[in-house]
């Protein structure tokens, strides 16, 4: 079956530390990708997309980066967090069949403090 | 890019009312519309979807309508039960490469 993974649930980080999220696909092959981000009560940002591996587009300028380096895997980082990076972190996938569809992961909670 | 608006941003209704909330979309390449339910915490749900090739769809107690002329869709709950209660997210995908844009949410609360 198809499904997405994506770690960690929760994170508490410090300013100025590195990020690593990662979310992973099940089931499928070469699914388009994407990061999105929700700062509290507010809605979906888009961060990155990829359709492909080492392909990313980046939708807004920011302190962060994606990259993708397996068909299955997607990944979010940062060198140095700001405050401002807190939020809920979700990627999501398309399932392309039978018929196009967003799925999201579980999603990250960072806390930058 | 697309640039999806969504109406009202909060939402108060009586248990067994009707909700209705609107979105409009600037992109006319845009051909879905999904429509995704947020609970505190958890991830968005998709609960129903339309296709530009459509003008409603119904699910049970969930409508969804497009007019693809004026760029504008929404959702309708009939029977709102408090299990309602949650923030509605609806979409726009766009025919490159699949991505999709949020509206802002509406914050609905079906009292008992």
């Amino acid at each position: 079956s198809q499904t997405i993974h994506q770690w960690p649930a929760t994170l508490v980080q410090p300013v100025g530390s590195p990020l690593s999220l990662e979310c992973t696909v099940e089931g499928t092959s070469n699914p388009n990708l994407y990061w999105y981000r929700q700062a509290a009560g507010r809605g979906l940002q888009l961060l990155f997309y990829s359709v492909g591996i080492g392909q990313i587009s980046s939708e807004v300028p920011q302190n962060l980066s994606a990259s993708r380096p397996q068909d299955r895997q997607f990944i979010l980082s940062s060198k140095k967090l700001l405050l401002s990076d807190s939020g809920f972190y979700l990627c999501a996938w398309v399932r392309l069949r039978p018929d196009e569809k967003l799925f999201f992961g579980s999603g990250t909670q960072l806390s930058v403090l | 890019g697309e640039n999806v608006e969504q109406h009202p941003s909060t939402l108060s209704v009586q248990e067994g009312d009707s909700a209705v909330i609107k979105c409009t979309y600037s992109d006319s390449a845009s051909n879905y519309f999904p429509w995704y339910k947020q609970e505190l915490g958890k991830r968005p749900q998709l609960i129903i979807d339309i296709r530009s090739n459509v003008g409603e769809k119904k699910d049970q107690r969930i409508a969804v309508t497009l007019n693809k002329t004026a760029k504008h869709f929404s959702l309708h709950i009939t029977e709102t039960q408090p299990e309602d209660s949650a923030v509605y997210f609806c979409a726009a995908s766009s025919s490159n490469f699949n991505k999709f844009y949020f509206g802002s949410g509406t914050k609905l609360n079906v009292k008992p």
